[in-house]
Formats: C-alpha cells, sequence, structure tokens
C-alpha cells in the first residue's frame, strides 16, 4: 500500500510569513494527525481528526493555527504568522481507528522541515 | 493523562552488544504501549505493540519489549545490535478509552560503534 505522503520536504520562510503543510493519509484510514517535533523532542500532538472532524485540537495554538481535511481524506495545516519557536519538523500521521478501536498503529509520513528565519 | 519518560536522551553501545533502552510511563487508566523508530529525515515507523496477553512483545529487526505492569516500564531490548540500528527510538503510550490519543516520550538516540 502507499504511504502517507506530505509536501513539501523543507521550508524556509521568514517570521511573520504564512506557509502551509499538504498531508495525503493511507486510504482508508479514518483518523489523521498532526504532529510537531522540535529538534530534541518527541512529537506532540498539535490536531487529531476522525474522518473529517476534529476530536483533539488542544494543544493547538489557534491564534496562528488552522487546520482542516476536506472529505476526510486530504489535510493542510497552516501557520500564519509564523515564529521563529515553530522551526520544527511537522509530522503527519494516520491510523485505522474508529472510535473503540485502539489496536492500530500510526503510520507516518516523512515530514516537512520547516525552518523560521 | 496520561505520559511517557524515556530517561536516557542518548545511549553509544558498540555493534553485537546487546542494549536495553528505558521506557517508564504514567497513566490513571489502561494503556497499550508502543516503540516507533526514526531513521534520520524519516517519520517514524512502529517497532512493536503491546495491547494484552503476554508481556514479552516480539518486534522487527529482532527487538523485543518487556511490559510490567507494577513498574509501569515498557523497556526495549536487543540482544545483538548492528550498525543500521542506529536511529532515535521513541516509546508510546495509548490510552484505551473514546478516541485513540497516542503520547510519545522524548527519544533515545541509539547509536552504534563499529
Amino acid at each position: 500500500e502507499a504511504g502517507v505522503a506530505q509536501s513539501p520536504r523543507y521550508k524556509i520562510i521568514e517570521k511573520r510569513q504564512s506557509v502551509a503543510f499538504w498531508c495525503n493519509p493511507i486510504s482508508g484510514h479514518a483518523t489523521l494527525y498532526w504532529y510537531q517535533q522540535i529538534l530534541g523532542q518527541g512529537p506532540k500532538l498539535l490536531i487529531q481528526f476522525q474522518n473529517n472532524g476534529v476530536v483533539d485540537d488542544s494543544q493547538l495554538p489557534k491564534d496562528r493555527f488552522s487546520a482542516e481535511r476536506l472529505k476526510g481524506v486530504d489535510s493542510t495545516l497552516k501557520i500564519q504568522p509564523a515564529k521563529l519557536e515553530d522551526s520544527a519538523v511537522y509530522l503527519c500521521a494516520s491510523s485505522l481507528d474508529g472510535e473503540g478501536t485502539y489496536n492500530s498503529p500510526l503510520h507516518f509520513g516523512n515530514g516537512t522541515r520547516l525552518t523560521v528565519t | 493523562a496520561q505520559s511517557v519518560t524515556q530517561l536516557d536522551s542518548q545511549v553509544p553501545v558498540f555493534e553485537e552488544a546487546p542494549v536495553e533502552l528505558r521506557c517508564n510511563y504514567s497513566s490513571s487508566v489502561s494503556v497499550y504501549l508502543f516503540w516507533y523508530v526514526q531513521y534520520p529525515n524519516q517519520g517514524l515507523q512502529l517497532l512493536l505493540k503491546y495491547l494484552s496477553g503476554s508481556t514479552l512483545v516480539k518486534g522487527i529487526n529482532g527487538f523485543e519489549a518487556e511490559f510490567n505492569k507494577s513498574q509501569t516500564s515498557f523497556h526495549l531490548r536487543k540482544p545483538s545490535v548492528h550498525i543500521s540500528d542506529t536511529a532515535e527510538y521513541f516509546c508510546a503510550v495509548s490510552n484505551s478509552g473514546g478516541y485513540q490519543k497516542v503520547t510519545f516520550g522524548t527519544g533515545t538516540k541509539l547509536q552504534v560503534i563499529p
């Protein structure tokens, strides 16, 4: 099966600019996650979708970050305006899980490395 | 709330030597436990998972982990490491109620020395 696709792989922007990341999950996967991985740290969940609905966005800085999942498939994550501390790798993952099932592992894309200067 | 602690940020080990990467978790409910590996410039890949049953879990690439409920630990082991095992390893915990929420530890960098 095709894996989780993310683009772009790398992005360099200046602070206060905007940026968008795209993710295409594995076909049929109900749940989609966006994680932020700062250098030297573990992935931190930003937002989790179940089909096209948000089930957890408690750690998403909503004043500057937004995300949507169109028709329960592809997803975009946007940052506007970017800050220096947003420099990180943004990982998209998907899993088969629906409510009540917790056995499915997460499948990750290769990530987008964002550098804010 | 759930959390994962990986006390060792880096573990150097000689090739063909055994290795143990430590993971402790905290949760007020039953959990599922996972180990993921991340190679440079790649996303995370599942190594193994504990859902229920036998406390000794075998994964890919010769890795295994043992779930210890009394010590709230899920340490990862390999009897003989290879150069290709050089990577970062993440322990993760998933809740058993509501929508799945996966929390990751801070990771352990395994450096295999030739």
